[in-house]
Order: structure tokens, then sequence, then C-alpha cells
């Protein structure tokens, strides 16, 4: 099966620094990878996404990798802000969506 | 522009009893999905529906659980009976997916459901 895994379940760090989530896939490459924020109470956001032949996107304060020889994608949010305390998801597919656990980050003021 | 409704946010039932839960997407949105969240992990696909035909199920638990797309706008997904694990969060997403094009979904606030 095509498994989904994000290491951390909870992530703290101190505002302004850049929070750096991990995700990692098993088996073939999926063609895309999205993340999505998830605030309590809400449905997931959806934020980027990132295709097999592409290494970097970004979007404002946000950068997302794809390393397809280390089977992982990293998302970065500089300059934190508390705010951007959430629950961020990383999944693969398009269509049919595989989501991880996700990774709850804490931003301290 | 109005987002993915649900209805309705909370339900509690005991076991063996139905429930019955309610999405309205986008207007406009060809394709609607069900996930079920249970507390703690990430939302797992149940149904997909393009317009009002169904493209991918294969995670539905069938002897349970039944879902319809009315004229290719509303949803329903009922539970019937009900479990102590089908305790979880429902959520309904759309996405646009026009001529055959691929787009992001939105979600729904979901139904957060309780099986005592």
């Amino acid at each position: 099966s095509q498994k989904i895994e994000q290491n951390s379940e909870a992530l703290n760090i101190q505002e302004g620094k850049t929070a750096t989530l991990t995700c990692n896939y098993t088996n073939y490459s999926p063609a895309y990878l999205q993340w999505y924020r998830q605030d309590p109470g809400r449905g997931p956001v959806f934020l980027l996404l990132i295709r097999e032949n592409e290494k970097e996107k970004r979007k404002e304060r946000l950068k997302v990798t794809f390393d397809t020889t280390l089977k992982q994608s990293l998302f970065h949010i500089t300059a934190s802000q508390p705010a951007d305390s959430a629950t961020y998801l990383c999944a693969r597919g398009y269509q049919k969506v595989t989501f991880g656990t996700g990774t709850k980050l804490q931003v301290i003021p | 522009e109005a987002g993915v409704a649900q209805s309705p946010r909370y339900k509690i039932i005991e076991k063996r009893q139905s429930v019955a839960f309610w999405c309205n997407p986008i207007s406009g949105h060809a394709t609607l999905y069900w996930y079920q969240q249970i507390l703690g992990q990430g939302p797992k696909l149940l149904i997909q529906f393009q317009n009002n035909g169904v493209v991918d199920d294969s995670q539905l638990p069938k002897d349970r659980f039944s879902a319809e797309r009315l004229k290719g706008v509303d949803s329903t997904l009922k539970i019937q009976p009900a479990k102590l694990e089908d305790s979880a969060v429902y959520l309904c997403a759309s996405s646009l997916d026009l001529m055959g094009s691929r787009d992001e979904q939105y979600f729904g606030p979901g139904t957060r459901l309780t099986v005592t």
C-alpha cells in the first residue's frame, strides 16, 4: 500500500524561527504531494501542491521541497507566527488523496 | 463564495442506531468526496463522486455505510447500524474538475459523530 508518514506528532518552535515539517512516503513516488493546514474543529485547507518533477515550490512564507531520492517532502514556514499554530497534513496524490497523520505545530510567542 | 456546507455539526447516537449526514458542495463543483477522520489521524477517503456517479468507493464499508449524490449536487452519507469504531469526524469536500481538469479540494467543517 502507498503510505505517507509524518515523523513528528508535535513540534514547538519560537516565534520568528523557521518551522520545518517532514513527510516521508513509501514505494513509488507520487505524481503529486500536497500540504494542508487543519485548525481544531475545521476541515483541512489546501496550502501547496508540488509535482514530482519540481524540486521546490514557494508561496509567501511557505516553501515545499520534493526529494524523490530520499522519498521525502519538507514543508517550511519562515518567520513563524503564533497564528501559524495548527496541524499540518501531508498528502500524496491529487484526485485520490492519501493523508498522513499530521504534525501539530505550536509557535510560542 | 459560499463554502462546503455540512450538517449536522455534531451527532451522538447509541451503537446499532442509524445516522445520516448531509453535504452541500460549492456550486458548480463536479467532484464530491466523503472522508472519515478518526482522532489523531489524517482523513481517509470513503467515497468519491464525479457528478452523480461513483468514482471510488473502495474504502467504504459497504455492509453498513451508504452514500448517494442527488442530481449531482447534494450528497448524504448514511451509517446503519453504527458501531463504536465509527466515532470520528466525517468530512465532505468538493473540487471543480471541469473538462477533465484536476483542481484542489475544498473541505467542509465536518460532522463529529460519537457512538456510545
